[in-house]
């Protein structure tokens, strides 16, 4: 059973547009979301992150929306960029000292 | 560069063998994760470490175990390998519980 799911296995986005990534979870408990991005032969790197007391977070070109009642999560990337291609990793957990849970992942490719 | 460490890089080794993976988390960081991730599938929790005791436990098979060292430093044992072991393997650390930081991976390669 995937507590944590990405349906969209790949997106493809035109330089200067704006990249949405989407999340959705089961487990009610999760409380803590992060984002990760993935370069090939690289570990994942920290994006953003959000808990369940905001519905929005913002860093610089990264925007993380949480809809709780609709458990699903969202990444805005404003403007994408060429180096932004990478697959970017969804992940949740339930607390303090609980293991993240991790989406499948979604490639993003952006173009020229 | 997160600041993990992982070794080797690149492992190949035959079905039946056993092997270990080293990872060294960042300065400071008392809580070590370990992750796999087979081709074409997300990162699978294995085993979460804190000071040196099991604190959480993912989907680890029997045939791997791990430990966490007094120096912080952890392995990740596989034994009796299958071909379906082929995968990267991930350590990360982490200083709380907000984030983690991943190594570059180890690839093992089983024939």
């Amino acid at each position: 059973d995937q507590q944590v799911k990405q349906n969209s296995p790949s997106l493809s986005v035109q330089e200067g547009r704006i990249s949405i990534l989407n999340c959705d979870y089961t487990n009610s408990m999760f409380d803590y979301f992060l984002w990760y991005k993935k370069y090939p032969a690289e570990g994942p790197t920290f994006l953003i992150s959000i808990s369940s007391i905001k519905d929005k977070n913002e860093d610089g070109r990264f925007t993380v929306f949480l809809n709780k009642s609709a458990k699903h999560l969202s990444l805005h990337i404003v403007p994408s960029q060429p180096g932004d291609s990478a697959v970017y990793f969804c992940a949740a957990s339930a607390g303090y000292g609980q293991n993240f849970v991790f989406g499948p992942g979604t490639r993003l490719s952006v173009l020229p | 560069d997160s600041g993990v460490t992982q070794t080797p890089k690149h492992l190949i080794t035959a079905t039946g063998q056993r092997v270990t993976l080293r990872c060294s988390p960042r300065s400071g960081d008392l809580s070590v994760y370990w992750y796999q991730q087979s081709l074409d599938q997300g990162l699978q929790f294995l085993i979460q470490y804190y000071n040196g005791e099991e604190r959480a436990k993912g989907n680890i098979l029997e045939r791997f175990s791990a430990q966490q060292f007094p120096d912080l430093h952890s392995e990740l044992n596989l034994s009796s390998l299958e071909l379906g072991d082929s995968a990267l393997y991930f350590c990360a650390s982490s200083p709380d519980v907000e984030t983690q930081y991943f190594g570059p991976g180890t690839r093992l390669l089983v024939l």
